[in-house]
């Protein structure tokens, strides 16, 4: 089975600083990974993804993940953060074969907190 | 419409009441899955369906729960006899075919409070 976790349930940073949000992976196939973000009493909406085509993924509002298979890692970054990227972020893995069809699993998210 | 709407966006119930859950998936879209997020759970997955048929019901806590998924479009998510425990958000996505590649777009869930 496969399993992810999200490093840091809280992440705090200043307007304009790199934003890191760590998620590591565990997986015995090749994983299909995911980063959605949340807004208060929204649902989940879909930064990236990583698919095997290219390691380092762009995803919308400036975020970016680098898959690292020898880390098991699918850090997400942001050069410079601003107020309106606060939000809790959500790491998911989905695999190929058996009866997963594409379900996803979920780390425990982290909060994003942005300071002036 | 554009995106996945599901209904009612909040409910409140007494326990022991059964309550149903709407998901209206995104216009063309075979994969429909069902999540459940709670503050002890985290998010976890439920049920899925591709066009009416449920290949995987392993995230179903408990007979208690049910679903189906008419016309491959609109799904219904059924609780029976409600339990605090149930007290979540339930949250429904669809994606436009089957595959572990296949982004999965979410609506804003229904909040269910069990008194």
């Amino acid at each position: 089975a496969q399993s992810v976790t999200q490093l840091g349930s809280h992440v705090s940073v200043s307007e304009g600083a790199l934003v890191l949000l760590r998620c590591n992976y565990s997986s015995s196939v090749p994983p299909y990974l995911f980063w959605y973000v949340q807004y208060p009493n929204q649902g989940l909406q879909l930064l990236l993804k990583y698919t095997s085509a290219a390691t380092l993924v762009k995803g919308i509002n400036g975020f970016e993940a680098e898959f690292k298979k020898s880390e098991t890692s699918f850090h997400l970054t942001k050069p410079s953060a601003h107020m309106s990227d606060a939000a809790e972020y959500f790491c998911a893995v989905s695999v190929s074969g058996g009866t997963s069809y594409g379900k996803l699993t979920f780390g425990q998210g982290t909060i994003l907190t942005v300071h002036p | 419409g554009a995106g996945v709407s599901q209904s009612p966006s909040n409910k409140v119930t007494e326990k022991g009441k059964d309550v149903e859950l709407r998901c209206d998936p995104i216009s063309g879209h075979t994969a429909l899955y069902w999540y459940r997020q709670s503050l002890g759970q985290g998010l976890e997955f439920l049920i899925y369906f591709q066009g009416n048929s449920a290949p995987d019901k392993s995230g179903l806590p408990s007979d208690r729960f049910s679903a189906e998924r008419t016309g491959g479009s609109v799904s219904t998510l059924t609780i029976q006899r409600t339990q605090q425990e149930d007290s979540a958000v339930y949250l429904c996505a669809s994606s436009y075919r089957q595959g572990a590649e296949q982004p999965q777009h979410f609506g804003d869930g229904t909040r269910l409070s069990i008194l």
